[in-house]
């Protein structure tokens, strides 16, 4: 099983819809969870952050983290063209850091 | 603040040809990260600095080296480029080594080996 799965997509859906991503994980020595979106040709950017399980919420983007299933997901509402990116998640802890392989989102107008 | 900053961002080698990729921050973090990401693949660990003066191997760093110049500065060479070497090249620094903090990318390097 590897360290981390992410489905890589592309995931289409129109303007305004529901973006929901995930991610598994089987190093249970991971506790903390991070998402990064990646525009085309350029560099990763941090997004969302935590370190517990439950939900985090930053303004149109939530990030759920549930330890017992070794789940975590990135929800993202009232979608935006300017959201068309790579997310990609990533974990750390025990001086391991891993990350998915991202998916790629599209939103049409 | 410019944050993490790359040079050069595109560049075409031949076979065998050797550069530097250069790499600086100005956030005044400890820990600097090489990596670089293939279609499929996603991220992969080259080499990472945890702090000046030390580097340790990722999980791909045969055909690289690696020089952590001072604080801000940390770069990557291929000696003898190879087309499998082919890839974007991602720098990244972190205030604390990479069990505990989150990273900051710079823009990366296109790299082409014909």
């Amino acid at each position: 099983q590897k360290e981390v799965e992410q489905d890589p997509g592309p995931l289409s859906v129109p303007e305004g819809a529901i973006v929901s991503l995930n991610c598994t994980y089987s190093n249970s020595a991971f506790q903390y969870f991070m998402w990064y979106r990646q525009y085309s040709r350029k560099g990763p950017e941090l997004l969302m952050y935590t370190y517990s399980s439950g939900n985090k919420e930053d303004g149109r983007f939530t990030a759920q983290v549930d330890k017992s299933s070794k789940y975590i997901s990135l929800f993202i509402r009232d979608s935006q063209p300017s959201d068309s990116a790579t997310y990609l998640c990533a974990m750390s802890g025990n001086n391991r850091l891993a990350f998915g392989k991202g998916n790629q989102v599209v939103v049409i107008p | 603040n410019a944050g993490v900053t790359q040079t050069p961002k595109f560049q075409v080698l031949k076979t065998g040809q050797s550069m530097t990729l250069q790499c600086a921050q100005d956030m005044n973090h400890n820990s600097m990260y090489w990596y670089r990401q293939d279609p499929g693949m996603g991220l992969r660990l080259i080499y990472y600095s945890a702090s000046e003066g030390t580097t340790d191997k990722g999980e791909v760093p045969n055909g690289y080296n690696v020089s952590r110049l001072n604080k801000r500065e940390f770069s990557l060479r291929l000696e003898s480029a190879a087309p499998s070497q082919t890839s974007v090249y991602f720098c990244a620094s972190s205030p604390l080594p990479r069990s505990q903090e989150t990273q900051y990318f710079g823009p990366g390097t296109r790299l082409l080996v014909l």
